[in-house]
């Protein structure tokens, strides 16, 4: 019964690598994000849908596009992958888009780590 | 524009002793303040939340917060903290569009 999934948990590859992490939510949430958190376990949005409709990106490299099969699931691919992207990934969900005082629930993470 | 600080990077207490972690904010229109818990290896769960109801909000585990506008200020304290408290807390706002702006954390260690 678990609220917001991904998988995998972990991923391993090399620089230059195609990889994709998948999330789900079984709330009813119309929206979703993701985010990235650092070395220094800094985080900041990447991007957010709102049933199935991109509505925030912040510039994040073109390596990176999200996809919104339904308004339950998010995933996100990443091309070419670089050292620099080696970071934890969240994804994310809420009951309304654009609403200041929604809760947003946070999945498990992703712990990506490019050699 | 919207931003948050957390003014300590780490704090370190005594079982059974008082939790203060610090957080100020700052934004342009009337916000909502969120903090949120981040266990390692685990994902982020919502302690409590502020959206302009009440100013001194409650929260799960026994933590609170408190909305000062005057001093723009969205401190979390506890009574007695649990070695289970040990863990990385985040301060957040969200000012406008869903954007959560999140504050660079404060690791919380417990000392028995």
């Amino acid at each position: 019964d678990t609220a917001v999934s991904q998988t995998p948990k972990y991923l391993v590859t090399q620089m230059g690598n195609d990889k994709s992490i998948k999330c789900e939510q079984n709330l009813g949430h119309d929206t979703m994000y993701w985010y990235k958190q650092d070395s220094k376990k800094f985080l900041k949005i990447m991007f957010s849908y709102n049933n199935k409709e991109l509505i925030i990106n912040e510039t994040v490299p073109n390596r990176f596009s999200p996809k919104s099969p339904d308004k339950a699931h998010l995933n996100l691919h990443i091309n070419s992958l670089e050292l620099g992207d080696s970071a934890v990934y969240f994804c994310a969900s809420s009951q309304l888009a654009g609403a200041v005082t929604d809760t947003q629930y946070f999945g498990p993470g992703t712990r990506l780590t490019v050699l | 524009a919207q931003s948050v600080t957390q003014l300590d990077s780490h704090v370190s207490v005594s079982e059974g002793t008082p939790v203060l972690l610090r957080c100020n904010y700052s934004s342009s229109y009337s916000p909502s303040l969120f903090w949120y818990v981040q266990h390692p290896n685990k994902g982020l769960q919502l302690l409590l939340k502020y959206t302009s109801a009440a100013t001194l909000v409650k929260g799960i585990n026994g933590f609170e917060a408190e909305f000062k506008k005057s001093e723009t200020s969205f401190h979390l304290t506890k009574p007695s903290a649990h070695m289970s408290d040990a863990a990385e807390y985040f301060c957040v706002v969200n000012g406008a569009t869903n954007k959560l702006i999140f504050g660079t954390g404060t690791l919380l260690a417990v000392q028995p």
